[in-house]
């Protein structure tokens, strides 16, 4: 079970787009469509804004997307917004029930 | 609304015990698998155990296994982590989530605002 490896910081501007990689193995990632991602702003729980590799939940911005290509997962964010500034993680399912999270990525809108 | 309640967290002592709790409501909980997430201070975040919708599928985090027990009661709507031989490095933001499926996923799509746990001497 070991973390998935994502950038520890990315920067835009507003208006402009950023991806965020989250890389993994054969055995989570590159094994499953299972893997989301969460946006977390200081002192506040998770928010899901990806699942199941590129669906959205009910309420998030189409500004955001995801993908996948082998074992790296990517969270692409167009039309940055000053609201965006925030700390995103990736999680994938890692078999036999268990999950496995990214180190995180600080996202700077500058 | 779906609403999501921690509670149980505390200041206990290396090699102790605590047992964390999840009131749910809002939602069907029996249809929905449920995790706990820590977050150190300062840190990312750390899943540490599911348990899917009637208990038949559960599993925890190296770090955790064999310390750490799951448990739910679908007619209490509610979720548990019982907590033994703690170690300082469990220090943590233990949150409870939703899983968006009734199976373990990734996809926590609702979370309490987490219960405080430090193990100190």
């Amino acid at each position: 079970q070991s973390a998935l490896t994502q950038p520890r910081s990315v920067s835009g501007s507003p208006g402009q787009s950023v991806t965020i990689s989250c890389t993994g193995t054969s055995s989570d990632v590159g094994d499953y469509n299972f893997v989301s991602w969460y946006q977390q702003h200081p002192g506040r729980a998770p928010k899901l804004m990806i699942y199941d590799v590129s669906k959205r939940p009910s309420g998030v911005p189409d500004r955001f997307s995801g993908s996948k290509s082998g074992n790296t997962a990517s969270l692409t964010i167009s039309g940055l917004q000053a609201e965006d500034e925030a700390d995103y993680y990736c999680c994938s399912y890692a078999g036999t029930y268990t999950l496995v999270f990214g180190g995180g990525t600080k996202l700077t809108v500058v | 609304e779906v609403q999501l309640v921690e509670s149980g967290g505390g200041l206990v002592q290396p090699g102790r015990s605590l047992t964390l709790s999840c009131a749910a409501s809002g939602f069907t909980f029996d249809e929905h698998a449920m995790h706990w997430v820590r977050q150190a201070p300062g840190k990312g975040l750390e899943w540490v155990s599911g348990i899917s919708w009637n208990s038949g599928a559960r599993d925890y985090a190296d770090s955790v296994k064999g310390r750490f027990t799951i448990s739910r009661d679908n007619a209490k709507n509610s979720l548990y982590l019982q907590m033994n031989n703690l170690r300082p490095e469990d220090t943590a933001l233990y949150y409870c989530a939703k899983d968006i499926e009734g199976t373990v996923t990734p996809g926590g799509d609702s979370w309490g605002q987490g219960t405080q746990v430090t193990v100190s001497s």
